[in-house]
């Protein structure tokens, strides 16, 4: 069973576009990750959020960390074609720190 | 390439047949972990070795399902009497213990189709 909401689940948009993706939980997590994944590749670490209310910064992605660490937001400014892929949010979970993702969402930027 | 590495990257086989797979984490990781992916989700956790120790095992990985880390480097997976419901991708992912944030590198997965 996921404990991770991310929506929307599917987003199709134009080059040039800005889009936000949620990801919401009912816990607690003490950090937050963001994965980008490319069809039969596997899932590659974008950024990791610790603190409440953190925001950072790569590039034309914002990522942002709620206060109650319990939900993120990813902010894609200006879509480009090369942003097309499926985005992870993971609750990092336990003294195992096994990874708790997401449902996804599977983004296409069209040209 | 010092990646995480996994074989085959592609399986097919039977409805009961057996199969396993191969990762090789990122040298010195002493984490490793297995994940499963249907289409469309989010992985889900399977397993995870410090070190050869299997500390941690999710209620997805039934008895047909069973992973060895034996010398603490690459690991196995192995799937008796596979399913059509086995049908997934298997990802590994390795990280070292003492990083914060559980910084996990992923390998590009296999990807196990039972006919």
């Amino acid at each position: 069973t996921q404990l991770l909401e991310q929506s929307p689940q599917f987003l199709s948009i134009q080059e040039g576009e800005n889009l936000t993706v949620y990801c919401n939980s009912s816990s607690v997590f003490s950090s937050l990750q963001w994965y980008r994944q490319e069809p039969g590749e596997g899932p590659v670490l974008l950024v990791t959020v610790v603190t409440g209310g953190e925001v950072k910064k790569l590039k034309r992605l914002t990522f942002q960390f709620g206060d109650a660490r319990k939900d993120s937001s990813l902010h894609i400014t200006a879509a480009q074609p090369g942003d097309t892929g499926l985005y992870l949010c993971a609750g990092v979970g336990g003294a195992t720190n096994k990874l708790i993702f997401g449902t996804g969402t599977l983004l296409a930027v069209q040209p | 390439d010092t990646g995480v590495s996994q074989d085959p990257r592609h399986k097919i086989t039977k409805r009961g047949q057996n199969v396993t797979f191969r990762c090789d984490p990122i040298s010195e990781h002493n984490r490793l972990y297995w994940y499963r992916q249907t289409l469309g989700q989010g992985p889900e956790f399977l397993t995870y070795f410090q070190n050869e120790a299997q500390l941690e095992k999710s209620r997805l990985l039934s008895d047909r399902f069973s992973a060895e880390r034996p010398k603490g480097s690459f690991s196995t997976l192995e799937i008796q009497r596979t399913e059509q419901g086995d049908s997934a991708m298997y990802l590994c992912a390795s990280s070292l213990s003492w990083t914060s944030g559980s910084l996990q590198f992923f390998g590009p997965g296999t990807r196990l189709t039972v006919l």
